[in-house]
């Protein structure tokens, strides 16, 4: 296992556009989490799913915003009719539950919006 | 969201032991303290993690005070692929991570 996989790397999107992130977490982790990241700031969490239930979301996941994980593998990250507000890097991590086990992030989706 | 409070920044020498503080003074019992780091352009990276005693791995020790309100990152010799920012997180029961906005430690050669 190559650790957690993010794709693409990074995406230029118009405003308005709508765009996925794919996120392939390490493969016996039950907990996939996405985080968002701009400039100069820490990650802020989105929502995070343990299998393919997702037990949270944050506020600042929009309506705008939707989070799949089909079959508890991998999980995709929607984007519908971007703002410029939401270019950031884009990060998944993955876990085992509890809070003793640590996470493994991604290299994460640079997102731009034009 | 679980608070840590972190220096802004901090500078070391090269080869030199390097102290990352952090507060946490609303701590929970269940709560364990995690270290990420993350290097430019890359996503953060375990650095160690502990719930009460102090806690030693190949990159760096833990040291937790004894009212778990404190903790402290410890470097030993600090090399230049160990300027990143560093963070200090409680993992809160639900199991989320929660980040401010770290420590930027520069390694001086």
């Amino acid at each position: 296992d190559t650790g957690v996989s993010q794709n693409p790397r990074h995406k230029i999107t118009k405003r308005g556009q709508n765009v996925t992130f794919r996120c392939d977490p390490i493969s016996e982790h039950n907990r996939l989490y996405w985080y968002r990241q701009t400039l100069g700031q820490g990650p802020e969490f989105l929502t995070y799913f343990q299998n393919e239930a997702q037990l949270e979301k944050s506020r600042l996941l929009s309506d705008r915003f939707s989070a799949e994980r089909p079959k508890g593998s991998f999980s995709t990250l929607e984007i519908q009719r971007t703002e410029q507000g939401d270019s950031a890097m884009y990060l998944c991590a993955s876990s085992l539950s509890g809070g003793r086990t640590e996470a493994f992030f991604g290299q994460g989706t640079r997102l731009t919006v034009v | 969201d679980a608070k840590t409070t972190q220096p802004n920044s901090m500078e070391s020498n090269e080869e030199e032991p390097v102290h990352l503080p952090c507060n946490h003074s609303t701590i929970s019992g269940t709560d364990y303290i995690h270290w990420y780091r993350q290097l430019p352009s890359q996503g953060p990276e375990y650095v160690i993690h502990g719930l009460t005693s102090n806690v030693n791995n190949r990159m760096a020790s833990l040291a937790i005070a004894e009212d778990r309100k404190s903790s402290t990152l410890i470097l030993h010799r600090a090399t230049l692929r160990d300027a990143a920012v560093y963070y200090c997180i409680l993992r809160v029961p639900g199991n989320q991570f929660y980040f401010g906005t770290g420590t930027s430690l520069t390694v001086i050669p």
